[in-house]
């Protein structure tokens, strides 16, 4: 079955740029879409179609897929990003999730 | 503002049915198709399965046959039943929606808070 694998964690400094990756076979192929997940709140699609962004999502998000590679770049970023983020990925017929990613703002 | 909200028995014992109903409110269920995804406790997300509008559904294979979803349209609800559940079943389970329009760019644009089950005897 299709894996993706995110690093379980990363850290930032306030206003500084993050980088979260997203690894899997020919990912560039596919579309990534990108999920934040804080305790006790509904997660938050914040990246679908590889670059595009809900609306209310703020612009400091972006995100990219190619190669093998999708990741999603948080700008500037600020303390309330702390959290969890989830890649998705469809292939063949069912949905795949990465292993998430801890992001932490110091 | 559309909302979902999950609800169900927090503790269910072992080898019993697992159910679960997402409520719908500020929309209807037509057109989009509505997941059941889950997240042990530790553990990252897991896809567990989706239902259309029009009632087909996908099921995750690793849950083999012990899962069915339905729709109930004059409630606005989802509903999740897994049967014979372990202690591995214990997550917390959302409730996710996704457009339409996707095909191979699947992704969940709205999400409910989710509800933690536990399975213990």
């Amino acid at each position: 079955s299709y894996k993706l694998t995110q690093p379980p964690s990363v850290s930032v400094s306030p206003g500084q740029t993050a980088s979260l990756t997203c690894s899997g076979d020919n990912l560039g192929a596919k579309h990534a879409c990108w999920y934040q997940l804080k305790p006790g709140q509904s997660p938050l699609l914040v990246i679908y179609q590889d670059h595009r962004r809900p609306s209310g999502i703020p612009e400091r998000f972006s995100g990219s897929n190619s190669g093998n590679t999708a990741t999603l770049t948080v700008s500037g970023t600020q303390p309330m990003d702390e959290a969890d983020y989830y890649c998705q990925a469809w292939d063949i017929d069912t949905v795949v999730f990465g292993g998430g990613t801890k992001l932490t703002v110091l | 503002q559309v909302q979902l909200q999950e609800s169900g028995p927090g503790l269910v014992k072992p080898s019993e049915t697992l159910s679960l109903t997402c409520t719908v409110s500020g929309d209807s269920l037509s057109s989009y198709y509505w997941s059941w995804i889950r997240q042990p406790p530790g553990k990252g997300l897991e896809f567990i399965g989706y239902i259309s509008y029009t009632e087909s559904t996908h099921y995750n294979p690793s849950f083999k046959r012990r899962i069915t979803l339905s729709l109930d349209r004059s409630e606005n609800q989802v509903s999740l039943r897994l049967t014979f559940v372990t202690a591995a079943d214990t997550a917390v389970y959302f409730c996710a929606r996704t457009p339409p329009s996707v095909t191979t760019d699947w992704y969940f644009d709205l999400w409910g808070r989710g509800t933690l089950v536990t399975v213990s005897s």
